[in-house]
């Protein structure tokens, strides 16, 4: 079975500093991961996915990626952190891209000015 | 990027009464849609896979008979809360597939059962 695990659901920043938001999982065939925003009171936004392509993934907001097999990570980063950032983000596995997403229980990022 | 949308945004409704929730993917077709709840500072919880043109699959421990999925189109998916109590009170969020490879989400709808 498909799990997610994030480390810290609470990750404070101040503006301008490095964002790392961990995520690691566990699927028994190649995963699709994902990493999804959620502002309050909103649905999810995609940020950025990994589908077998290349490693480290861009995506949206200058966030990034980096799928590490090694160690069955995908942890998100961004080099400098916008107040704008303050959101729940969630890690997502899945076995494919029409298949069922599996969350993390979500990180709380508060960006401190 | 593809939009997905959810009506209402917001529906507050006695105990008793059934609450239907559309889903509609705006500017592509999609032959599976999932709905979800989230309870609050909690993850979403997969509650059912809504196929096109067959019946909806369900999670374990969703009642089938309480949250009714009809799928009628390529671009809209409903989900009826049937004889709603509070406990079913929750932000429910359905997702498209679109392109058979990402999943977009609708913005949500919250549900209030007094």
């Amino acid at each position: 079975a498909q799990s997610v695990t994030q480390l810290g659901s609470h990750v404070s920043v101040s503006e301008g500093a490095l964002v790392l938001l961990r995520c690691n999982y566990s699927s028994s065939v190649p995963p699709y991961l994902f990493w999804y925003v959620q502002y309050p009171n909103q649905g999810l936004q995609l940020l950025l996915k990994y589908t077998s392509a290349a490693t480290l993934v861009k995506g949206i907001n200058g966030f990034e990626a980096e799928f590490k097999k090694s160690e069955t990570s995908f942890h998100l980063t961004k080099p400098s952190a916008h107040m704008s950032d303050a959101a729940e983000y969630f890690c997502a596995v899945s076995d494919g891209g029409s298949e069922k997403l599996v969350f993390g229980k979500g990180t709380k990022l508060t960006v401190n000015p | 990027g593809a939009v997905v949308s959810q009506h209402p945004s917001w529906v507050i409704c006695k105990s008793g009464t059934s609450v239907k929730i559309e889903c509609r993917s705006l500017d592509f077709q999609a032959t599976t849609m999932f709905w979800y709840r989230q309870f609050p500072k909690q993850s979403l919880m997969l509650m059912a896979t809504s196929n096109e043109g067959s019946k909806a699959t369900y999670e374990q421990g969703v009642e089938k008979d309480k949250f009714l999925i009809n799928h009628a189109s390529l671009t809209l998916s409903t989900l009826t809360v049937t004889s709603a109590h509070p406990e079913d009170s929750s932000f429910y969020i359905c997702s498209a597939i679109f392109n058979k490879e990402t999943q977009y989400f609708g913005p949500g709808t919250r549900l209030l059962v007094l």
